[in-house]
């Protein structure tokens, strides 16, 4: 498990609380990604960032928020989170978005909200 | 929209066995990308194959082969000779040619949980 790391590997948060998932990435690629990755269900795309700036929001809720401030490193900003949210957060990165560039993917961070 | 299936929730293989994996798709284009993924019970998300569109050969990596078949939108992976290490849920997905916009993403299937008895 090299390439991309994420932290925390296991969270869990109330409902009122407020953390930060981490994903690095040091493969020296220039595209990012976060998927939820729920139990049953195909993963889901959340975020995309590609040379620092978000090119994809798939009509996330505002209580996830995301950060790219540069190209090694994404942040997953949580707040007011609901039970529903519960999942594996799965970081990736690519060397670009285009053509059929692999995505290397992170462990991923395993949240529980109670 | 794209959609990607995979009809087989769990399979199970006897160990030096073959299995195979279906996935089916339903796309408009004529170009894009399929790609199998293995995530392991620890997590980690790798790619284990990738075929193009444009090419009739089928893809093979050592004991993993697949089976494109573009008229009927299927793409079946076979695992020769199982190993113990084989286990693991496994994705199929796939991608646009295009990369602009929402067009360029990963859509993936449910995936199968596959197990390997010895």
């Amino acid at each position: 498990e090299t390439g991309v790391t994420q932290t925390p590997r296991h969270l869990v948060m109330g409902m009122t609380n407020k953390k930060s998932l981490k994903c690095e990435q040091h493969l020296g690629h220039n595209a990012m990604y976060w998927y939820k990755q729920s139990a049953k269900k195909p993963l889901e795309l959340m975020f995309v960032y590609s040379l620092e700036e978000r090119v994809e929001n798939n009509s996330v809720p505002s209580r996830f928020s995301p950060e790219c401030p540069n190209s090694s490193h994404l942040f997953l900003h949580l707040h007011t989170l609901q039970p529903e949210d519960s999942a594996l957060y799965l970081c990736a990165s690519s060397p670009d978005r285009g053509h059929s560039y692999e995505q290397y993917f992170g462990p991923g961070t395993r949240l529980t909200v109670t | 929209a794209q959609t990607v299936t995979q009809s087989q929730p769990e399979m199970s293989v006897q160990e030096a066995e073959t299995v195979t994996l279906s996935c089916t798709y339903d796309t408009s284009e004529s170009d894009y990308y399929l790609f199998w993924y293995k995530q392991p019970p620890s997590r980690q998300m790798i790619l284990v194959i990738r075929q193009e569109a444009y090419k009739q050969q089928n893809a093979t990596e050592n004991r993993f082969s697949v089976n494109f078949q573009k008229a009927a939108k299927s793409f079946s992976l076979k695992i020769s000779d199982s190993q113990l290490g084989d286990a693991a849920m496994y994705f199929c997905a796939y991608r646009p040619w295009n990369y602009g916009g929402s067009q360029g993403n990963l859509i993936f299937g449910k995936g199968t949980k596959l197990s390997v008895k010895p």
